[in-house]
């Protein structure tokens, strides 16, 4: 799997967009991008993914350019419980057969947000 | 999304002993993983466990360590086994999901702490 490369850490004040970059340059044309964020004590939780259209749920939006090398997951309007640590993974999606996922998450640092009132 | 439950949700053990820490998924998957965290750093991938057959471990993780179970498509148990002080993380059990986001759930970990 690519590797990417995260901030270590960013603020953010609280109502306002929360933009967390990653770099995955090295990245296939067969490699989805992942976020992932994990509260202190709690395990990691899923944010969103993606290939190389824009994508946008209940929690996030990612932007991943044009060229794919990098992605940006956007939390419109920060709260205090935002902050966590942010992992951005990319893996290939697996045998998508069915709907079921195979393969494994690798992770990085990851970048610390922290979100001030 | 799999609700997976873990247990114990942290211990503290005597150096030289062993804990086996359990992973119960409220549905049927078909890969499940074991995660290390040690303090302050990020997750590190043990081993892939699929039912019925060996678990797969990554490198520096061996079996006589780290043990796995995998009885059925719902269960799996990780041993942490001779335990010394640098056994002291977080373990963590996560299930490939069956969706449209091919995501993956996480349990919420053991904490274990060897003295």
């Amino acid at each position: 799997d690519a590797k990417t490369t995260q901030p270590p850490s960013m603020d953010c004040a609280e109502g306002r967009a929360a933009n967390l970059p990653c770099n995955h340059s090295t990245i296939s044309g067969n490699e989805y991008v992942y976020w992932y964020r994990q509260i202190h004590s709690q395990g990691p939780q899923y944010i969103i993914h993606g290939l190389k259209n824009n994508e946008t749920n209940e929690m996030a939006s990612l932007i991943i350019t044009e060229d794919r090398k990098s992605s940006t997951l956007i939390l419109p309007h920060a709260t205090l419980r935002d902050t966590a640590v942010y992992y951005c993974i990319v893996r290939v999606a697996g045998d998508n057969a069915g709907g079921t996922s195979y393969g494994k998450l690798t992770f990085g640092q990851g970048t610390i947000l922290t979100v001030h009132p | 999304s799999a609700v997976i439950s873990q247990k114990p949700s942290r211990d503290i053990c005597q150096r030289g002993t062993s804990l086996t820490i359990q992973c119960q998924v409220d549905s049927q998957v078909t890969m499940m993983f074991w995660y290390r965290q040690q303090p302050g750093q990020s997750l590190t991938l043990i081993a892939t466990a699929n039912q019925g057959s060996e678990a797969t471990y990554e490198s520096g993780f061996v079996i006589d360590k780290f043990p796995i179970s995998r009885p059925n498509l719902t269960f799996s148990t990780l041993t942490v086994s001779n335990m010394s002080p640098e056994d002291s993380s977080i373990y963590l059990c996560s299930v490939s999901v069956t969706g449209r986001y091919y995501g993956y759930t996480f349990g919420s970990g053991t904490r274990l702490t060897v003295v």
